[in-house]
């Protein structure tokens, strides 16, 4: 059971907009920022989005990311099949005193 | 080039030792918190430990805490992860990742994961 919670599928069409969400309290995405790592099969995984909405160089304008509260989400627009890959949130958790993750949510295109 | 690569990794006896190695290069290895995630077969990811640029401050995952250390050694560029009294649920890749900025060595909730290894298999079976 993770500390934070994404659904485990998510599913479009080609052009389509999806979204992922990832729910978890005030210990974590409340009181600290929020990341998302998309992970292809086989490999590492990759930074997405850091500190709540900040793209890295490279990934494409067609990602966003918010927070608000003790929830976020991941929002892929104009969606491609080379989209297909697991998605995972992150946050640091005060009370634990370490980082947690999301279960990942499996995007199929 | 900025590199991070896993050593160390192998099959291991329940209530085994092993010791993991991160050779990282091209970055002034130092400076900068470092951090072992895992990922067991078909599941998600698990953050396991991290640990200050100079070494003086390290977190565990309550799930190794007393079982699992993590140290670094900075001259040799080397991180590592000296994992005892293993499980069947210690089975998993393991990654060693840093975060893009140097420095907040009092600030663990700054030592997100940018750059990843390709990461070393450990598997805990009889």
């Amino acid at each position: 059971q993770s500390v934070l919670t994404q659904p485990p599928s998510a599913s479009g069409t080609p052009g389509q907009r999806v979204t992922i969400s990832c729910s978890g309290s005030s210990s974590n995405i409340g009181n600290n920022f929020v990341y998302w790592y998309q992970q292809l099969p086989g490999t590492a995984p990759k930074l997405l989005f850091y500190m709540n909405n900040q793209r890295p160089s490279g990934v494409p304008d067609r990602f966003s990311a918010s927070k608000s509260g003790t929830s976020a989400s991941l929002a892929i627009s104009g969606l491609r099949s080379d989209d297909e890959s697991d998605y995972y949130c992150a946050a640091w958790d005060d009370s634990l005193s370490g980082w947690v993750f999301g279960g990942g949510t499996k995007l199929t295109v | 080039e900025v590199q991070l690569l896993e050593s160390g990794g192998g099959l291991v006896q329940p209530g085994g030792s092993l010791r993991l190695s991160c050779a990282a290069s091209g970055f002034t290895f130092s400076s900068y918190a470092m951090s072992w995630v895992r990922q067991a077969p078909g599941k998600g990811l698990e953050w396991v430990s991290g640990i200050s640029g100079s070494g003086g401050s390290s977190y565990h995952a309550d799930s190794v805490k007393g079982r699992f250390t993590i140290s670094r050694d900075n001259p040799k560029n080397t991180l590592y992860l000296q994992m005892n009294s293993l499980r069947a649920e210690d089975t998993a890749m393991y990654y060693c990742a840093k975060p893009p900025q140097a420095g907040y060595s009092g600030y663990p909730s700054y030592w997100y994961f940018d750059l990843w290894g390709r990461g070393t298999l450990v598997t805990v079976s009889s």
